[in-house]
């Protein structure tokens, strides 16, 4: 079974510029979390869908960052424009909904590594 | 706020002994619990986990412990190995909601 999939690995940009990273989760899997881990911290929850729809994007830093999963597949994470903080790797994660509810593991992509200059 | 902490940023322990690691949490709305490691230029891979209706959960070398009135989890790993040489997170949540809350993390450091 494939994984999750994450393009691209590393990416460095200077600030004010755009970026966008696109994740491919596992076939299936239809919850997609994108997260943000900054160097010496725990992975923080950026956005999460369900299918194509959003159940929480509470933390979503929403005057720069955007997050679409068209067709409930694919995603991509978009930061326009990038600040010097933004630096961090910017994890993507699927999982299963469990039938008759529960809690199932998350299966997490390589991620991506940005550089904000 | 920080909801779920590891307050050893780093642990080093010999081959072939116990690692302990643990995580606090701050929520008792908080039912269940996981374990990921974490190689670097990898992402989080799921280790073990633990349902609050249990306070014991073993596989294999493995075994997560829950304390719910102190609202505290330890991962042991017995015996340890050089290839466990890692960064741990704890993960909480609350069933039903898939959403997930790490602590910032444990490098445990397995020496040969």
């Amino acid at each position: 079974e494939a994984g999750v999939a994450q393009s691209p690995r590393y990416k460095i940009i200077e600030k004010r510029q755009s970026v966008a990273f696109w994740c491919n989760p596992i076939s299936g899997h239809a919850t997609l979390y994108w997260y943000q881990q900054i160097l010496g911290q725990g992975p923080k929850l950026l956005i999460q869908f369900q299918n194509n729809g959003v159940v929480d994007d509470s933390q979503l830093p929403k005057d720069r960052f955007s997050a679409e999963r068209l067709k409930g597949v694919d995603s991509t994470l978009k930061i326009q424009p990038a600040k010097l903080e933004d630096s961090a790797v910017y994890l993507c994660a699927s999982s299963l909904v469990p039938e008759g509810g529960g809690n199932n593991e998350q299966f997490f992509g390589p991620g991506t590594r940005l550089t904000v200059l | 706020d920080q909801q779920v902490k590891q307050n050893s940023p780093s642990l080093s322990v010999q081959e072939g002994r116990i690692s302990i690691l643990n995580c606090d949490y701050t929520n008792s709305m908080f039912d269940y619990f996981l374990w990921y490691k974490k190689y670097p230029a990898e992402g989080p891979t799921f280790l073990i986990s633990i349902s609050s209706i249990k306070d014991k959960n073993e596989d294999g070398r493995f075994t997560v412990f829950l304390n719910k009135s102190a609202k505290h989890l330890s991962l042991h790993i017995v015996p340890s190995q050089p290839g466990d040489s890692a960064v741990y997170f704890c993960a909480v949540t609350t069933v039903g909601t898939y959403k997930y809350i790490f602590g910032t993390g444990t490098r445990l450091k397995v020496l040969a």
